[in-house]
């Protein structure tokens, strides 16, 4: 199993442009998640959603929308950029059967804007 | 509203030695999971252990323990025989045990250093 993979690694943003953030997992685990982490601070959920065609709004899910059609894919989609954006981006995904409730956590997206 | 604190921003460490982290948290839930997980350099988050809150007998994974004091709502990590690979940032975090409610919440770290 690949895990959670996320392209890109890393992106450049001007201010006003868009984006979408890609997250794959292969585990078919059923809840995924999308976090932002700022420098020096721990994971702030945007968006998360418990199924195909579920999705719910996290602790900041302003200036984002996502979409889960399938149970592999949970894309990201970042609406006319702002530097507050400018953050590194983690997809995450978990599995609800008992004793087994922790997330796994794809490598990240940098993403600058400027 | 649940809360994860973790008041030690930076830590170090000789190898070889022991160090132990904190965590508090706040909740009023009896029934939920708290973990530990690593973010080394690389940015990957790792979970390194997990505990539920109904289980008194504090998790052990290899090097890595904790000490749960469930009614001071305290998770520390231990780590023993520190060596150079476990340099990272280490959060805390806690999520409630209630169907679609998976959401967890993390502290803001503990930059851990160790010195050779």
């Amino acid at each position: 199993n690949a895990g959670v993979t996320q392209t890109p690694k890393f992106r450049i943003l001007k201010i006003g442009q868009s984006m979408t953030l890609q997250c794959t997992q292969d585990m078919n685990h059923n809840y995924m998640y999308w976090y932002r982490q700022d420098p020096g601070m721990g994971l702030k959920l945007i968006y998360y959603s418990v199924g195909a065609g579920i999705t719910d709004k996290g602790e900041v899910p302003n200036g984002y929308n996502v979409s889960r059609s399938t149970t592999e894919d949970f894309p990201l989609r970042l609406e006319l950029a702002a530097p507050s954006q400018t953050s590194v981006y983690f997809c995450a995904s978990s599995y609800e059967v008992s004793g087994s409730y922790e997330q796994y956590f794809g490598p990240g997206t940098r993403l600058t804007v400027t | 509203a649940q809360t994860v604190t973790q008041s030690q921003p930076e830590m170090s460490v000789q190898e070889a030695e022991t160090v132990t982290l904190s965590c508090t948290y706040d909740t009023s839930e009896s029934d939920y999971y708290l973990f530990w997980y690593k973010q080394p350099p690389s940015r990957q988050m790792i979970l390194v252990i997990r505990q539920e809150a109904y289980k008194q007998q504090n998790a052990t994974e290899n090097r890595f323990s904790v000490n749960f004091q469930k009614a001071a709502k305290s998770f520390s990590l231990k780590i023993s025989d520190s060596q150079l690979g476990d340099a990272a940032m280490y959060f805390c975090a806690y999520r409630r045990k209630v169907n679609r409610d998976d959401k967890i919440i993390f502290g803001k770290g503990t930059r851990l250093h160790i010195l050779p």
